[in-house]
């Protein structure tokens, strides 16, 4: 079965970098891409972006795209989401996730989450 | 970028009463890529439809999609127990993918 095994917890002070991680299993690594969600604590879901792990070729949301660094290393079936320039607003839940068989962009498997809190 | 703004923010609904759910896009959305996701206190979100109007495997009946362009709907036609939750559109025929706010759907 699909899943998606997401790194633990982290806490990280202002200004620093993060990298989370995201072990795929049962299903062929290259043949889906991986979307990056996260959400802050008691507030909506919000698009970080989206890597092929056909052939690495990414997307961002605007917001995001100068502190956001999404990768993928097939050899371990691993996605992977950095971010930098942390702030206290990058306080947040993480989330992998992939599409459905067919999709793309329609996320019918998602990882744990990973908390990641930013504080001084 | 295309914004998505669900209506109303929270909604309460009796056991057994139906919920309708709306999600208004700023701009068409592509081919109805949008999609319907539940989401429970410390749970990652449930795919519940796609392309507007199709349930995902294993979402029951209950569940129902419509709406095309720029206005889409959830309904849920009889409300258990375990509806009671938060529910989220998100359009995903142009990056970036964006979701809506919510709407929290609570016990009556």
């Amino acid at each position: 079965q699909v899943q998606l095994g997401q790194s633990g917890a982290e806490v990280k002070k202002p200004g620093a970098s993060v990298k989370v991680s995201c072990k795929a299993s049962g299903y062929t690594f290259s043949a889906y891409g991986i979307s990056w969600v996260r959400q802050a604590p008691g507030q909506g879901l919000e698009w970080m972006g989206w890597i092929s792990a056909h052939n690495g070729k990414t997307e961002y949301a605007e917001k995001f795209q100068d502190r956001v660094t999404l990768t993928t290393d097939t050899a371990t079936t691993t996605a992977y989401m950095e971010l930098r320039s942390l702030t206290i607003d990058d306080t947040a839940v993480y989330f992998c996730a992939r599409a459905f068989p067919g999709g793309e962009h329609e996320l019918k498997y998602w990882g744990q989450g990973t908390l990641v809190t930013v504080a001084s | 970028e295309i914004v998505l703004t669900q209506s109303p923010g929270a909604l309460s609904v009796s056991p057994g009463n139906r919920a309708t759910l709306s999600c208004r896009a700023s701009h068409n959305i592509t081919d109805n890529f949008l999609a319907w996701y539940q989401q429970k206190p410390g749970q990652a979100p449930r795919l519940l439809i796609y392309e507007a109007s199709n349930g995902a495997t294993g979402i029951p009946d209950r569940f129902s999609g419509s709406g095309s362009g720029t206005d889409f709907t959830l309904t849920i036609s009889r409300l258990e127990p375990e509806d009671f939750a938060v529910y989220y559109c998100q359009q995903y025929g142009r990056s970036p993918r964006t979701f809506g706010q919510g709407t929290k759907v609570e016990i009556k």
